[in-house]
């Protein structure tokens, strides 16, 4: 049973370039969440969907963020133009309605390391 | 608004010895509560969650948690430490009264196991 997946596990670029991040997640489910961790801030949620469709993005930090999802099956979350303080591991996960309701827990990707020089 | 605390940034066990990693959170209305492990370059993998009923909630790897409600905590325990517990531990609470399904996930806890 394929967990959540991400790409690219690790990326390195240089500041003011455009980054994407993909998450692919467990098929079913419908709610999908993007999360940045860092050791200074913890792991903070930045934006969740439900059904394709975005619910909360208060915690995207500026709008150099952006995230997607045009379907079921795919993610995205960019970050144009790129700082280095975005450097930070990037999670997705995702989880299931109905599970929420009775309290199914989240399921995390393994994350994208991003460092930007 | 909700809330959740994990007041210790490490703990430190010998093996075979219990272990008890701490949360205690604040929410209006029923709380659900999970505790997550992530291992180095992996995300996090749930363990437990408390919804209703027992206090004392079993989950993956021989861990369990205690719901005190009185206390507002929800630690988590294991009779027994492995080397290979050593990880990162979070706490998170959802209060679904509210109509968000946010999880606040607390700062986390180094747990170190000495061999």
């Amino acid at each position: 049973d394929a967990g959540v997946i991400q790409s690219p596990r690790h990326e390195v670029t240089e500041m003011g370039q455009e980054v994407t991040l993909r998450c692919k997640p467990i098929s079913g489910h419908d709610y999908l969440f993007w999360y940045r961790q860092t050791m200074m801030r913890g792991l903070e949620l930045l934006i969740y969907f439900n059904n394709n469709v975005p619910i909360d993005d208060s915690g995207m930090p500026e709008d150099r963020f952006s995230a997607k999802m045009p379907n079921a099956s795919f993610s995205t979350l960019k970050i144009q133009p790129s700082e280095p303080r975005d450097s930070a591991v990037y999670f997705c996960a995702s989880s299931l309605q109905a599970g929420i309701i009775l309290g199914q827990p989240q399921h995390f990707g393994d994350g994208t390391r991003l460092s930007i020089l | 608004a909700q809330s959740v605390a994990q007041p210790e940034d490490q703990v430190n066990v010998a093996e075979g010895n219990p272990l008890t990693v701490k949360c205690t959170y604040s929410v209006s209305g029923n709380p659900y509560l999970f505790w997550y492990v992530q291992y180095p370059n992996r995300g996090l993998q749930f363990l437990l969650k408390y919804i209703t009923g027992d206090n004392l909630v079993k989950g993956s790897y021989g861990f369990e948690a205690e719901f005190n409600k009185s206390q507002t905590s929800f630690h988590l325990k294991k009779p027994s430490a492995l080397v290979s517990d050593s990880a990162l531990y979070f706490c998170a609470v959802r209060d679904i009264t509210s109509g968000t399904y946010k999880y606040i996930f607390g700062t986390g806890t180094r747990l170190k196991v000495l061999a």
